[in-house]
């Protein structure tokens, strides 16, 4: 099974900060990954899909690239409501594995 | 507007079963593959079981291979999980959600309890 590994677990940054998470999958996966945001006592939002598109409704600060293996998550310009969880995610070849999340706070 | 409504969850003795619900609307529920993910209190979010819109694809993960069934009945735009042999490492609250093929959108989730 591809397994995902992100980087770092937890994170604080300043508002105004640009953050950057990473991805990792143990073996390639062109660019079937999705992002989630999930904040605290919420259910999980997606962000964006394929790797880089931008799910409708989420704002320009964030945005997604890689291929392959490895996928970055940034987010240009943290703001106090981008508090949360954030999770990769594959979903080809009949797996939909999450990575272990990422957690974001305001410094 | 797309509505995902889970039902089904409570507090269930290990070796039980249970059968959560997860009743669709505002899409047309026979064109698309659906799904459940879980979250263990204070964990991440874990794949569980999907399955595609004619119920001819459907996978598990290894965890619940053999103890959980999904299904689906497109004629009453609902998603099933029926969950056997529960153990105490299967409490969590459970989401149905929509592929697109992402998770494009949630239910609320039904917590599920596994407790003598």
């Amino acid at each position: 099974d591809i397994q995902m590994t992100q980087s770092p677990s937890s994170l604080s940054a300043s508002v105004g900060d640009r953050v950057t998470i990473t991805c990792r999958a143990s073996q390639g996966i062109s660019n079937y990954l999705a992002w989630y945001q999930q904040k605290p006592g919420k259910v999980p939002k997606l962000l964006i899909y394929a790797a880089s598109t931008l799910q409708s409704g989420v704002p320009s600060r964030f945005s997604g690239s890689g291929s392959g293996t490895d996928f970055t998550l940034t987010i240009s310009s943290l703001q106090p409501e981008d508090v949360a969880t954030y999770y990769c995610q594959k979903y080809n070849s009949a797996s939909w594995t999450f990575g272990q999340g990422t957690k974001v706070e305001i410094k | 507007e797309v509505q995902l409504v889970e039902s089904g969850g409570g507090l269930v003795k290990p070796g039980g079963s249970l059968r959560l619900s997860c009743a669709a609307s505002g899409f047309t529920f026979s064109s698309y593959s659906m799904n459940w993910v879980r979250q263990a209190p204070g964990k991440g979010l874990e794949w569980v079981s999907s399955i595609s819109s004619s119920s001819s694809y459907i996978y598990y993960a290894d965890s619940v291979k053999g103890r959980f069934t999904i299904s689906r009945d497109n004629a009453k735009n609902s998603l099933y999980l029926q969950m056997n042999s529960l153990r105490a490492e299967d409490t969590a609250v459970y989401y149905c959600a929509r592929s697109i093929p992402a998770f494009g959108y949630w239910g609320q989730g039904t917590l599920v309890t596994v407790s003598s």
